[in-house]
C-alpha cells in the first residue's frame, strides 16, 4: 500500500542512451512532481504536473520529457543520456496545486549514466 | 526568487543532548514549511509540516517553529539519539507548489 511509488529503484545505462522512469501515487491527488537530487544532495524541481498538465517546466533540458497519462501517474523519459544525468530523483505528490497541502516523496530512482 | 538556507551544514553532537537546526528563507510569502529526514541511500521522510499561518508543530520530540515575517524556522530535537543521525532538510512551499530546498544538515549523534 506504498503511497507514492517509483520504478526502478537503481538505474545504470550508458551515455546516449534513452530511459523511462515511472511514478504513480495511489493518493488520489491532483499534483504529481518530479525532483532531482544531484551530487552534492541539493534538491530542486524539475516538473509538476496537475491534472495532468504540465505546470512548471524548471530549465530544463529538452532532453527531458515528463508525461502524465492521468492523474495516477507521472512518468519520466530521458533522451540521449549525458554523464551529468547522473542523480537521484524523487517524484512527489500533493493533493492539489492550489492551498498548503504536504507533498509525500516517492523511495528515489537512482540513475548512473557510465 | 525564493532562496532557502540552513546552517549549520554539518553538526556534531553526544548522545543526549539537546540540539537546534536552522532554516531561513528570503521571501516571506509561503504557503508552508516542512522539515524532512534523509538517511543516507534513502528517500525523504516528511517529519513535520507547519502552516504559514501557524507557528509550531510538535511530534514526539522534535518541535519545529516558524516566524514567517522573519523569514526563519528552526527544528528543535530534545534528548537526540544515535537514531536521529541523518540529514535534515528544510523546504519551504511556494506559489507554484512546488517544495524549494535547503541544501540541509548533516546531523551525527555519537553514542
Amino acid at each position: 500500500d506504498t503511497a507514492v511509488s517509483q520504478t526502478p529503484k537503481y538505474l545504470v545505462t550508458q551515455m546516449g542512451n534513452d530511459k523511462s522512469i515511472k511514478c504513480e501515487q495511489n493518493l488520489g491527488h491532483d499534483t504529481m512532481y518530479w525532483y532531482k537530487q544531484d551530487s552534492k544532495k541539493f534538491l530542486k524541481i524539475m516538473f509538476s504536473y496537475n491534472n495532468k498538465e504540465l505546470i512548471i517546466n524548471e530549465t530544463v533540458p529538452n532532453r527531458f520529457s515528463p508525461k502524465s497519462p492521468d492523474k495516477a501517474h507521472l512518468n519520466l523519459h530521458i533522451n540521449s543520456l549525458e554523464l551529468g544525468d547522473s542523480a537521484v530523483y524523487f517524484c512527489a505528490s500533493s493533493l492539489a496545486l492550489a492551498g498548503s497541502f504536504e507533498q509525500y516523496f516517492g523511495p528515489g530512482t537512482r540513475l548512473t549514466v557510465t | 526568487k525564493q532562496e532557502v538556507t540552513q546552517i549549520p551544514a554539518a553538526l556534531s553532537v553526544p548522545e543526549g543532548e539537546n540540539l537546534v537546526l536552522n532554516c531561513s528563507f528570503t521571501d516571506s510569502a509561503i504557503y508552508n514549511l516542512q522539515w524532512f529526514r534523509q538517511d543516507p541511500g534513502k528517500g525523504l521522510t516528511s517529519l513535520l509540516l507547519i502552516q504559514s499561518s501557524q507557528r509550531e508543530q510538535t511530534s514526539g520530540r522534535l518541535n519545529a517553529s516558524l516566524d514567517k515575517s522573519s523569514g526563519r524556522s528552526t527544528l528543535y530535537i530534545a534528548a537526540s539519539q544515535p537514531g536521529d543521525s541523518a540529514t535534515y532538510l528544510c523546504a519551504v512551499r511556494g506559489s507554484q507548489g512546488n517544495l524549494i530546498f535547503g541544501k540541509g544538515t548533516k546531523l551525527s549523534v555519537k553514542p
